[in-house]
């Protein structure tokens, strides 16, 4: 069965500095990946996706994320974070054999200090 | 273009009352899941429907159950509610049969309490 592991709870970061966000997986075939955010009392919105090709792929909000085969991963970064990027980060995989979900993993909370 | 519409945004429910929540996806999706979201087991997939037919289920009791319209409108229901029932319900739409792995349109979710 698929897995999803982010390993970081909490993050803080000053406005302005960079920001990884780091995402491990488990799943066997070639996995399609996603990014969400989840500001407070609010449902999820999907950052960016990865299926093939370019392992680096661009999202909304200026994030971006590299694919990483040999190690599993599937790491999100911004250059430069803005106070209004704190929020809750969601990594997911998706279950190709049936197509009709997604493990998510734990999520990490960003917090970004001015 | 109206978003994922869940209702009623919260709801407060006593232990054993059942619950119906409800879903309108994005005009034209026709797969719809739910997923329970709980600080504790985080987000955790439900069940989701694609033209009025459940493809897949989570690994949650039978009290739990939901289904989808002819309009792709879904339902789900809690029976016999417990205190661990609270949490945040999403519901989210995607378009086409593989609609999931093409990503996902959430709704704000219900916040049920239960008491």
């Amino acid at each position: 069965a698929q897995s999803v592991t982010q390993p970081d709870i909490h993050i803080t970061v000053s406005e302005g500095a960079s920001l990884e966000l780091r995402c491990n997986y488990s799943y066997g075939a070639t996995p399609y990946l996603f990014w969400y955010v989840q500001s407070p009392g609010q449902g999820l919105q999907l950052l960016l996706k990865y299926f093939s090709g370019d392992t680096l792929v661009q999202g909304i909000k200026g994030f971006e994320a590299e694919f990483k085969r040999s190690q599993s991963s599937f790491n999100l970064r911004k250059p430069s974070v803005h106070w209004s990027d704190a929020a809750e980060y969601f990594c997911a995989v998706g279950d190709t054999g049936t197509a009709s979900k997604l493990t998510f993993g734990t999520g990490t909370r960003l917090q970004v200090t001015l | 273009k109206a978003g994922v519409t869940q209702t009623p945004r919260y709801l407060i429910k006593t232990r054993g009352q059942q619950v119906t929540l409800s879903c309108s996806p994005i005009s034209g999706h026709r797969s719809v899941s739910w997923y329970q979201q709980t600080p504790g087991q985080g987000l955790q997939f439900l069940f989701e429907y694609f033209s009025e037919t459940q493809r897949n289920k989570g690994n949650f009791p039978g009290r739990f159950s939901g289904r989808q319209f002819s309009n792709s409108r879904s339902e789900m229901n809690v029976s016999t509610l417990e205190l661990g029932d609270s949490a945040l319900y999403l519901c989210a739409s995607s378009p086409g049969r593989r609609g999931p792995l093409y990503g996902y349109t959430f709704g704000s979710g219900t916040r049920l309490t239960v008491v």
